[in-house]
């Protein structure tokens, strides 16, 4: 089946501008995160969907981050005034439920987060 | 501190050789733990949740140290293909609060 995807692949842009990156969750699945990493570093948490309660948006580093999710489904990250250090992958996952449990699976893990193949924004 | 630390690497090992990678995390409430494979330019990828009473997949062995605060991933008898990024994942709380390392580079060599 479809996985997650994520559009546009590759988005450059110049200082100052606004960009909006998209994301497709996989059909059915209520929990969707938003990550950002940096050349040759781990995944940064910036903000997390879970059906239709309030996002977490803990990990939003200034309020030039923003993003939505319609209808439970498609997610938007937009970036305002973008800064030459908001260079980096944005990265969508979705997972089938949101809470962790003790004890999963290896191929059926129920927390498991299926990614999407990322946006390279560049901010020259 | 971190939250979750990981060697960087890269590890440059010969195929067939063994090879093991260790993450230490630092909240000793933390509640589940993954290793997930990060492909160059791809997207990570679950590659086995972790127990404490350990788990095995095929040449793959996770394990988990609670007193140490630390997890461990040994890989046997490695693959050109087994070249890639290995991410630990740390989850405490709810799976909001999922903190990833940044991830040891293991490069294997024919």
């Amino acid at each position: 089946g479809a996985g997650v995807s994520q559009s546009p692949s590759n988005k450059v842009t110049e200082k100052g501008k606004d960009v909006e990156l998209r994301c497709d969750p996989i059909s059915g699945h209520t929990a969707l995160y938003w990550y950002r990493q940096s050349l040759g570093q781990g995944l940064e948490f910036l903000i997390y969907f879970q059906g239709n309660s309030a996002p977490d948006k803990s990990g939003l580093p200034s309020d030039r981050f923003s993003a939505e999710r319609t209808g439970g489904s498609v997610s938007t990250l937009t970036i305002q005034r973008t800064q030459q250090e908001d260079s980096a992958v944005y990265l969508c996952a979705s997972s089938s439920k949101g809470r962790a449990s003790g004890r999963t699976k290896m191929s059926s893990s129920y927390n498991e987060q299926f990614f999407g193949p990322g946006t390279r924004l560049t901010v020259l | 501190r971190k939250e979750v630390e990981q060697d960087p690497g890269p590890f440059n090992v010969p195929e067939g050789a063994t090879v093991a990678f260790n993450c230490t995390y630092s909240n000793s409430a933390s509640q589940s733990f993954f290793w997930y494979r990060q492909d160059c330019r791809k997207e990570p990828k679950l590659l086995m949740s972790v127990y404490s009473s350990g788990n095995e997949d095929g040449r793959f062995t996770a394990q988990l140290n609670r007193a140490s605060q630390y997890i461990s991933l040994l890989i046997r008898d490695s693959k050109l293909s087994d070249s890639a990024t290995y991410l630990c994942v740390v989850i405490s709380g709810s799976a909001r609060q999922l903190t990833f390392g940044s991830g040891t580079q293991l490069t294997v060599l024919p």
